[in-house]
């Protein structure tokens, strides 16, 4: 079944202490991108990528880092979490950018107390 | 990318077409309408897009004005699954290459 998959789907952290959200898609898609999503805000991009080791920022990618070393793999990374990226987020890809369908993965919910 | 009006919020009954409004009054002439759906407790779903003539497929239909600064989703026949948060979306690619969601119509289904 064609899909994206993020890991862990919920996690409650503390203030400083380095996290990975891991997201992975089969489609064998080139194009990636992390959306975070908050009330009254509506999802904003943070990062993309249009391919391997290829990445970019999005809207708001301060505090966030990524990394794509293969096609399928694209973790998103918060180095010094803050409680203002608590938050839901979700990975998406599709074959070739935002002209294409993107796809969504079911989203992680993030607390930084 | 060119900004896009909705409704906050829309009712309708099961088994009714419903027609969901969307006005982009400054869309550019490389701008692709796209629609996405959010159901609750999930991630955003691809719903259809289109470029100038009406598209349809299996979940739902898109009406595009003759000047296109406005569209309609129109889904033929409702159910309570799709009752959820409508994202209509313009984009035409280059410079941050994402879609930008904004706040969506919140469509509620009544049985």
């Amino acid at each position: 079944e064609a899909q994206v998959t993020q890991n862990p789907r919920y996690l409650i952290t503390v203030t400083g202490k380095k996290l990975t959200v891991t997201c992975s898609q089969n489609m064998n898609h080139e194009y990636m991108s992390w959306y975070r999503q908050d009330p009254g805000l509506g999802l904003r991009q943070i990062y993309y990528s249009m391919n391997v080791e290829v990445t970019d920022k999005g809207d708001v990618p301060e505090g966030y880092k990524v990394s794509r070393k293969e096609k399928r793999n694209f973790p998103l990374i918060l180095e010094s979490p803050s409680p203002n990226q608590t938050s839901l987020y979700f990975c998406a890809s599709s074959l070739q950018g935002g002209l294409e369908k993107l796809f969504f993965g079911s989203g992680t919910q993030l607390s930084v107390l | 990318d060119a900004k896009t009006t909705q409704p906050n919020s829309m009712e309708s009954n099961e088994e009714e077409p419903v027609h969901l409004p969307c006005n982009h009054s400054t869309i550019s002439g490389t701008d692709y309408i796209h629609w996405y759906r959010q159901l609750p407790s999930q991630g955003p779903e691809y719903v259809i897009h289109g470029l100038t003539s009406n598209v349809n497929n299996r979940m739902a239909s898109l009406a595009i004005a003759e000047d296109r600064k406005s569209s309609t989703l129109i889904l033929h026949r409702a159910t309570l699954r799709d009752a959820a948060v409508y994202y209509c979306i313009l984009y035409s690619g280059g410079g941050a290459d994402g879609l930008t969601f904004g706040k969506g119509t919140h469509l509620i289904i009544q049985p």
